[in-house]
C-alpha cells in the first residue's frame, strides 16, 4: 500500500544534539515538504523538493537542512538541538500534476530540554 | 501576497446538525482550492479538491461550495457526528513558478453529543 512514513514518531533529545528526522513515502512522488506546526498553529513551510538534488527553503527560517537523494526519502537534520526547536514535524508528498494536493506522513514531535 | 482566512473561533455544534466552515482568499484567484481535516497530533488529510469552474463538489456528508465572485469557499458536514470533531484547513495553491500550498489556520470543529 502506498504511504508515507515517518521516524521517530517522539523524540526527546538534549541541546547541542545532533538529530536527524526521517521521511519515506512510497508512492512514487517528485514533489516533497517538510513543515513545522505547533499545536493550535498554523502550518509552516521549512523545506521543500521537486525531485532528486533539488531542495529549496520554505517560507519559515529554519536552522535544519534536508537533502533528497533517492525519490523516495527527504530526510531533515539539525545539527546541533536547541529548545527553540521543541514542535511537530511533518513530512508531505506530492505528484507533479496541477493540483498539489498533499499526503502527509503521521508527524514526528520532537522535544529539546 | 496570496491569504487565506478562516473562522479563528471554534466551531461548536449538536450531532445531526449541519457544520458550515468558511475560507475565505484574497490577492489571487485559484484554479484550484482543497480542504483538509486534522486531527490533534497528526498530519492533514485530504478530503475535497473544487475547481474555479465548479460552484460545488460533493461527497458522501461533505460539500464544498467555491464562490470565485466572493473568493470563498464554505465547506458543510451534513448529519455530522461526534467522529466529525477535528480541524479544518483549506489551502490554495500559489501563483508564479515556484508555485506551492498556502494554508489556512483552520478552524476546530466539535460536535457534541
Amino acid at each position: 500500500e502506498a504511504d508515507i512514513y515517518q521516524t521517530p514518531r517522539y523524540l526527546v533529545i538534549g541541546t547541542g544534539k545532533k538529530i536527524t528526522l526521517e521521511c519515506s513515502q512510497t508512492m512514487g512522488h517528485d514533489k516533497m515538504y517538510w513543515y513545522q506546526q505547533d499545536p493550535g498553529m498554523e502550518l509552516h513551510l521549512i523545506h521543500y523538493s521537486y525531485g532528486v538534488n533539488s531542495t529549496e527553503k520554505g517560507d519559515l527560517s529554519s536552522e535544519s537542512t534536508v537533502s533528497r537523494i533517492r525519490t523516495e526519502h527527504f530526510p531533515l537534520t539539525l545539527e546541533s538541538a536547541r529548545p527553540s526547536h521543541t514542535s511537530q514535524y511533518l513530512c508531505a508528498s506530492s505528484d507533479r500534476g496541477p493540483v498539489e494536493t498533499q499526503y502527509f506522513g503521521p508527524g514526528t514531535r520532537l522535544l529539546v530540554l | 501576497s496570496q491569504k487565506i482566512e478562516q473562522n479563528s473561533e471554534a466551531l461548536n455544534i449538536q450531532e445531526g446538525k449541519t457544520a458550515t466552515l468558511t475560507c475565505n482568499y484574497t490577492n489571487y484567484s485559484p484554479a484550484y482550492l482543497q480542504w483538509y481535516r486534522q486531527d490533534p497530533g497528526r498530519g492533514p488529510v485530504f478530503l475535497l479538491l473544487i475547481r474555479e469552474n465548479e460552484k460545488e463538489k460533493r461527497k458522501e456528508r461533505l460539500k464544498v461550495t467555491f464562490d470565485t465572485t466572493l473568493k470563498q469557499s464554505l465547506f458543510h458536514i451534513t448529519a455530522s457526528q461526534p467522529a466529525d470533531s477535528a480541524t479544518y484547513l483549506c489551502a490554495i495553491l500559489s501563483a508564479g513558478n515556484n508555485r506551492k500550498l498556502i494554508w489556512g489556520l483552520g478552524t476546530s470543529l466539535a460536535v457534541n453529543p
